[in-house]
């Protein structure tokens, strides 16, 4: 179990340009999920895969962000023209498909818009 | 948005007294989670607490859920320096559709300091 991991963990860039950032989960854990944290706040869902499948997005969720998991296996953030107020901290986490089972998280990839 | 309240904000104690925090949250949920969050680092899962629960251990924590007042507390007790961290609730939110193990709502959470 070497633990879920992000890439880049900082990221800066200027307002309009596109980022992505990846996600590789714990191997046998079928269901990946990216959440966004804010200074001083909670972690908030943007959307979540089980394997290949993008079941759930939130409308944080706009048409400038769209995520993927081909194969089932790592995963790709992408933000499309950035704003300002994209700023944030953008973890992954991932899980067993059981029910109850906790979400093992990343250590987040750190956005700054210029 | 955030599921709900926790409380209080902020807690500060000297090392080897105990911290308890509170969560409050709105709908009817499967399970309710607590992570610790280090500043700049992701979440650490702590304990997970079922709907049909109502308390459970885990070494130095105690969580307890009041389902009838959708809200639960988690107690840390004899702390250490070391459990200077941000300490957030989240639910999974009953859905009568989807499979359990969905999306987490988070609280705000509690930046709790332990001073040696």
């Amino acid at each position: 179990d070497t633990g879920v991991s992000q890439d880049p963990r900082h990221k800066i860039t200027k307002r309009g340009q596109n980022v992505t950032f990846r996600c590789d989960p714990i191997s046998e854990h079928n269901r990946l999920y990216w959440y966004r944290q804010t200074l001083g706040q909670g972690p908030e869902f943007l959307t979540y895969f089980q394997n290949e499948a993008q079941l759930e997005k939130s409308r944080l969720l706009s048409d400038r962000f769209s995520a993927e998991r081909p194969k089932g296996s790592f995963s790709t953030l992408e933000i499309q023209r950035t704003e300002q107020g994209d700023s944030a901290m953008y973890l992954c986490a991932s899980s067993r498909d059981r029910v109850g089972q906790p979400q093992h998280f990343g250590d987040g990839t750190r956005l700054s818009i210029l | 948005s955030q599921q709900g309240e926790e409380d209080p904000q902020a807690l500060s104690i000297q090392e080897g007294e105990n911290a308890t925090m509170n969560c409050s949250y709105k709908t009817s949920i499967n399970n309710l989670q607590w992570y610790r969050q280090n500043s700049g680092r992701g979440l650490v899962h702590l304990i997970l607490i079922r709907s049909n629960e109502r308390e459970k251990h885990s070494g130095r924590l105690r969580v307890t859920l009041d389902t009838s007042k959708k809200s639960s507390s988690l107690l840390i007790t004899a702390s250490r320096a070391a459990d200077t961290a941000s300490y957030f609730c989240a639910t999974d939110a009953l859905d009568m559709i989807k499979a359990a193990g969905n999306k987490l709502t988070f609280g705000g959470g509690t930046r709790v300091l332990v001073k040696p």
